[in-house]
């Protein structure tokens, strides 16, 4: 069974701090990551999609892999009141055509 | 911006009836996807649809669940005999090219199973 290990929370950030969110996966042959946001009650919505080992940066967010240790990461800095939700790392399995998601991480911005 | 869009969002049966979920994929994507998230817990995958046919399912989807594209643009999830334990809200997602291409997910339905 594919896993997707994210700490569930809550975090609680000031605003203007950074975010650090984390997750780590089993599937070695994983070729995909996704960070998703997701409001109570809402759909999961796509913040970033990595591929490639390094950083990529896309506004105030950063997603982070090293597939070496099986680990992707998201920053947010600056982070905003409206940044409060819970965020989800999800993993194409490897071969497969469909995405494992994590628990998710419950984040809380503090104004 | 194209979206993905679901209908009902919400729906409430009785156990043991049937139940279609309704999803409009993004036009030009060609992979089709269904998963549910229990009230509390992960997001789980249920099926993936390309070229008119099941391309993979999860031990979830067993003989209850069927999906279909009945035309175009329409894809549909159907449980045929529904669970207390089927409440969940059911999000259809779609991608564009290949299966590793960035999912994006409509806004689900809300299944209530009493």
């Amino acid at each position: 069974q594919k896993e997707v290990e994210q700490n569930s929370g809550p975090l609680s950030v000031p605003e203007g701090a950074i975010a650090s969110l984390n997750c780590t996966y089993s599937d070695r042959g994983s070729q995909s990551f996704f960070w998703y946001r997701q409001y109570s009650g809402k759909s999961p919505e796509l913040i970033m999609s990595i591929y490639s080992n390094g950083d990529k940066e896309d506004g105030r967010f950063t997603a982070q892999l090293n597939k070496a240790s099986q680990y992707v990461s998201l920053l947010i800095r600056d982070s905003q009141p409206s940044d409060s939700a819970t965020y989800l790392c999800a993993v194409n399995e490897a071969g497969a055509q469909k995405l494992v998601f994590g628990q998710g991480t419950r984040l809380t911005i503090n104004p | 911006e194209p979206e993905v869009t679901q209908t009902p969002s919400h729906q409430v049966t009785q156990m043991g009836q049937e139940v279609i979920l309704r999803c409009v994929p993004i036009s030009n994507h060609l992979y089709f996807y269904w998963y549910r998230q229990i009230l509390g817990q992960k997001v789980e995958f249920l099926v993936s649809f390309y070229n008119n046919e099941i391309s993979e399912k999860s031990e979830i989807f067993d003989d209850q669940f069927s999906v279909e594209r009945p035309d175009g643009s329409n894809f549909t999830l159907k449980i045929r005999s529904t669970k207390l334990e089927d409440s969940a809200m059911y999000f259809c997602a779609s991608s564009e090219v290949s299966r590793t291409d960035t999912q994006y997910f409509g806004p689900g339905t809300r299944l209530t199973v009493l």
